[in-house]
């Protein structure tokens, strides 16, 4: 299957922004998601970018994606301790029914 | 509220029980997915379901059996699993299986074999 690999922690301190890295290996990906796992619960959609896009701005979420090195980031403005939480990057081609996911970033809010 | 319901939520078995897990969504969709989330794995697709039809089947062992009786409901029969096989079960849905589609995820089911 296809690669994607993020760093498995972070830690930043409250009102700070994060910056949570991925990298993938389909050249052939269509959309790139970015999911939030709070603890005991499942994954939720916190945003996507198709492919042809280079930056998305969601409110404190902005989506970098660098299709060449294909480098995908999620920079979380002002972050809070409720942004405390897993994040995993995964990306889907436009082959198949596949949807590859990373191993996820802890992401630590120091108050 | 994701739209999608997982049951149960903590499940605790022997390699000899026979149980199923039970997903649920109530958002209209078409398409439906079982995931399993190992520690420090990626997650890793089971099964996909179209329209109650079976589109894809990554290579799970038969002791993982999925049924699903309608667009809106999704079963995963668990027979005779391994200790390796503990992890959290994750249900999906999605509008449709197409490339575009998001994919909603429900809480998981926390499984652990004995």
């Amino acid at each position: 299957g296809e690669d994607v690999e993020q760093s498995l922690f972070l830690s930043v301190r409250e009102g700070d922004s994060s910056v949570i890295n991925c990298t993938y290996t389909d050249s052939s990906s269509t959309y790139l998601y970015w999911y939030k796992q709070e603890p005991g619960a499942g994954l939720q959609l916190l945003t996507y970018i198709f492919s042809n896009m280079d930056m998305k701005q969601d409110q404190r979420l902005t989506v970098l994606l660098n299709k060449k090195d294909k480098h995908l980031s999620l920079r979380i403005a002002d972050t809070q301790t409720g942004d405390s939480a897993i994040y995993f990057c995964a990306e889907r081609s436009n082959t198949g029914n596949q949807f590859y996911f990373g191993t996820g970033t802890s992401l630590t809010v120091i108050p | 509220e994701t739209g999608v319901t997982q049951t149960p939520r903590h499940l605790v078995m022997g390699m000899t029980n026979k149980k199923s897990l039970k997903c649920e969504q109530h958002l209209g969709h078409n398409a439906m997915y079982w995931y399993k989330q190992s520690a420090k794995k990626p997650l890793e697709l089971m099964f996909v379901y179209s329209l109650e039809e079976r589109v894809e089947n990554n290579s799970v062992p038969s002791r993982f059996s999925p049924e699903c009786p309608n667009s809106s409901h999704l079963f995963l029969h668990l027979h005779t699993l391994q200790p390796e096989d503990s992890a959290l079960y994750l249900c999906a849905s999605s509008q449709e299986t197409g490339y575009w589609e998001t994919q909603y995820f429900g809480p998981g089911t926390r499984l652990l074999v004995l």
